[in-house]
Order: structure tokens, then C-alpha cells, then sequence
């Protein structure tokens, strides 16, 4: 498995309560994502990073936010959380570079955390 | 981004060749093709990826269409830990890193 940690795996918290979930990798790898996903649905892009405190947001990043200070370290956070917002939550990396091979670039996943918000 | 059309759900026997098709009939000419799957309860892993020509590697092959418009992935002999949920993912180049899944595949291997 590629060096991707994801904590916590598993948690349950109550709506309107702030969560941040962690992502921590050791490949040095520059490009970090954060997706979710549900039911009837494939994986869905929140946010991304292409570089420490570069960050932008994907197509369903309404009630998220995002932190990159550190290489290794993307952190997603809930500001107030909803039910909504209960889902398995995957973090993923990839090299990156050269972005002329940015079609090429392989992306690795986290083993995923799954989020109950009641 | 231009959409891929996979089935929904196809079913195989262990120990025999899976076929897994999909359609991307508005695809450009520089979109590489990428497969992932998902095993039960993990995140998505790589499978292949290819622009023109067939590709193998040590997972899967992928069959490219001379016209681009669909290809196939090729589990040249399914094992039950093959089942998963398949999905086939369009990228371009310039634009992204960015991966658009859509619901994928469910390949069921019986024994």
C-alpha cells in the first residue's frame, strides 16, 4: 500500500459539532485530494491540493474546508457538521509532476473513513 | 469532461476471462483512459491506463478501439478476490489530476 494514513477511521459525532479528519503521507508526493463517497454514487472530488497552502475546491465542497501546511498532512475539516455529511470519506495523492503528464498520473487512495453524523 | 457508460453489473466464474466494457464515444483525441477498482470496504486502486495502443501489465489488460470510442478491460483469468466495483475514468490532458468516477462496474466472481 502506498504510505497513506487516514485517521480517525471510523467516527460518530452530532450534527452542528466541528470535525477534522487527517490525512498523513510518507511519499513525499505533491498532489493530495480528499473525496467522498455514498450510495448510488461513485467517488466525489471536495478539495484538492497541488502543493503546501495551494488548495482549491472540487464539485461538492459546500460545508468543507481544507488545510495543507505541511507536505504530508491534508486536513479536511467540517466546520458545523450535518447529516448530510455522513459518508466514507477517501483521501488520495499522486506525484504530480511533470503537468504535462498530469493525464498519466496515477493516484493513490487511503483506506477511507467513514463518518456518521447524527 | 467527456462521460464513460459501463453496465451496471456483469457476473463471472472463477478461473475464466472477464471482459468489462466500456463507452466513451465523446472522448478527444487527448484523453487517456485510466481503470480503477474498489475492493469491498477499501479505497480504489489503479488498475491500467492507455491512450491508443493496447496496454498489459501484471493486473489486467486494456483493449483500446482503433475509433477511441470504447475499451475493454480484460481480467484474463477472474479470481474471487477480483471482485470489485470497476470503474472506467477519462482524463485530459492539459486540464487535471482530477479523477470523475461514475458508479462503476459491480463484477461478481462465483467460485
Amino acid at each position: 500500500d502506498a504510505g497513506i494514513t487516514q485517521s480517525p477511521r471510523h467516527k460518530v459525532t452530532e450534527t452542528g459539532t466541528p470535525v477534522t479528519l487527517r490525512c498523513h503521507q510518507t511519499e513525499n508526493h505533491r498532489y493530495m485530494y480528499w473525496y467522498r463517497q455514498d450510495p448510488g454514487h461513485g467517488l466525489r472530488l471536495i478539495h484538492y491540493s497541488y502543493g503546501v497552502k495551494d488548495t482549491d475546491k472540487g464539485e461538492v465542497s459546500d460545508g468543507y474546508s481544507v488545510s495543507r501546511s505541511k507536505t504530508e498532512d491534508f486536513l479536511l475539516t467540517l466546520e458545523s457538521a450535518t447529516s448530510s455529511q455522513t459518508s466514507v470519506y477517501f483521501c488520495a495523492i499522486s506525484e504530480g509532476e511533470p503537468r504535462a503528464r498530469l493525464a498519466k498520473n496515477i493516484q493513490y487512495f487511503g483506506a477511507g473513513t467513514r463518518l456518521s453524523v447524527l | 469532461d467527456a462521460k464513460t457508460t459501463q453496465p451496471n453489473s456483469m457476473e463471472s466464474n472463477e478461473e475464466e476471462p472477464v471482459h468489462l466494457p466500456c463507452n466513451h464515444s465523446t472522448i478527444s483525441g487527448t484523453d487517456y483512459i485510466h481503470w480503477y477498482r474498489q475492493l469491498p470496504s477499501q479505497g480504489p486502486e489503479y488498475v491500467i491506463h492507455g491512450l491508443t495502443s493496447n496496454v498489459n501489465n501484471r493486473m489486467a489488460s486494456l483493449a483500446i478501439a482503433e475509433d477511441r470510442k470504447s475499451s475493454t478491460l480484460i481480467l484474463h483469468r477472474a479470481t474471487l478476490r477480483d471482485a470489485a466495483v470497476y470503474y472506467c475514468i477519462l482524463k485530459s490532458v492539459p486540464n487535471t489530476d482530477k479523477l470523475i468516477f461514475g458508479t462503476g462496474t459491480r463484477l461478481q466472481v462465483f467460485p
